[in-house]
């Protein structure tokens, strides 16, 4: 039984670029949620994404978009990256219940 | 914002002694939960603990939660060098659950052989 995918591994972008980070969710899961580690922080909630609609959002601005597709897996779109937009992005999945599956992240480094 | 913190952020005890961190929350909780992370990879899941509970065993793993304190600790006994990572507690804030987890800034631990 897989877990929670993210593509790719690592990643550098320069500022001003626009980035996209994809999710594979655990199978068997509906709801994928996207967050942001800076170093030395914990996660933090950008946003959640349910049948294929955004259904609750953090506090980080429009440049942060998402899109979940009809097989749940998601992507988190970046656009005009600053270099505090260097983080690990982490993607988790989950059903109805609680618990949050995550996976191994992205590393997005911003020159 | 973070909501968790925890206490203390950094623990370096011997293998083999028990380890025991502290995470305190501002707002009411539908669950708490805590989490390893492993050289900043991805987080992995360790024990759920409702809102209506007071304490929870897993394997070498007991938490307990005091809502009156807001507050809940994580206890790992029998350290092992494999136990060293970093360790956040998470809450899913509000009656009703919400699905969002709000993180704290995690304690670093470190296991000695």
């Amino acid at each position: 039984d897989a877990g929670v995918t993210q593509s790719p591994t690592h990643l550098i972008k320069t500022r001003g670029q626009q980035v996209t980070l994809r999710c594979s969710p655990k199978s068997g899961h509906d709801t994928v949620s996207w967050y942001q580690q800076a170093l030395g922080q914990g996660p933090q909630f950008i946003f959640q994404y349910y049948e294929e609609e955004e259904r609750q959002r953090g506090n980080f601005p429009d440049r942060f978009s998402g899109h979940q597709f009809p097989n749940y897996s998601s992507e988190l779109n970046v656009n005009a990256l600053l270099l505090g937009d260097s983080a690990l992005y982490l993607c988790a999945s989950n059903t109805a219940g609680e618990t949050q599956y995550f996976g191994p992240g992205t590393r997005l480094l911003v020159l | 914002s973070q909501q968790g913190e925890e206490d203390p952020q950094a623990l370096s005890i011997q293998e083999g002694e028990n380890a025991t961190m502290n995470c305190s929350y501002k707002t009411s909780i539908n669950n708490l939960q805590w989490y390893r992370q492993n050289s900043g990879r991805g987080l992995v899941h360790l024990i759920l603990i409702r809102s209506n509970e007071r304490e929870k065993h897993s394997g070498r793993l007991r938490v307990t939660l005091d809502t009156s304190k807001k507050s809940s600790s994580l206890l790992i006994t029998a350290s092992r060098a494999a136990d060293t990572a970093s360790y956040f507690c998470a809450t899913a804030p509000g009656i009703q659950g919400a699905q969002k987890l709000v993180f704290g800034q995690g304690t670093r631990l470190t296991i000695n052989p």
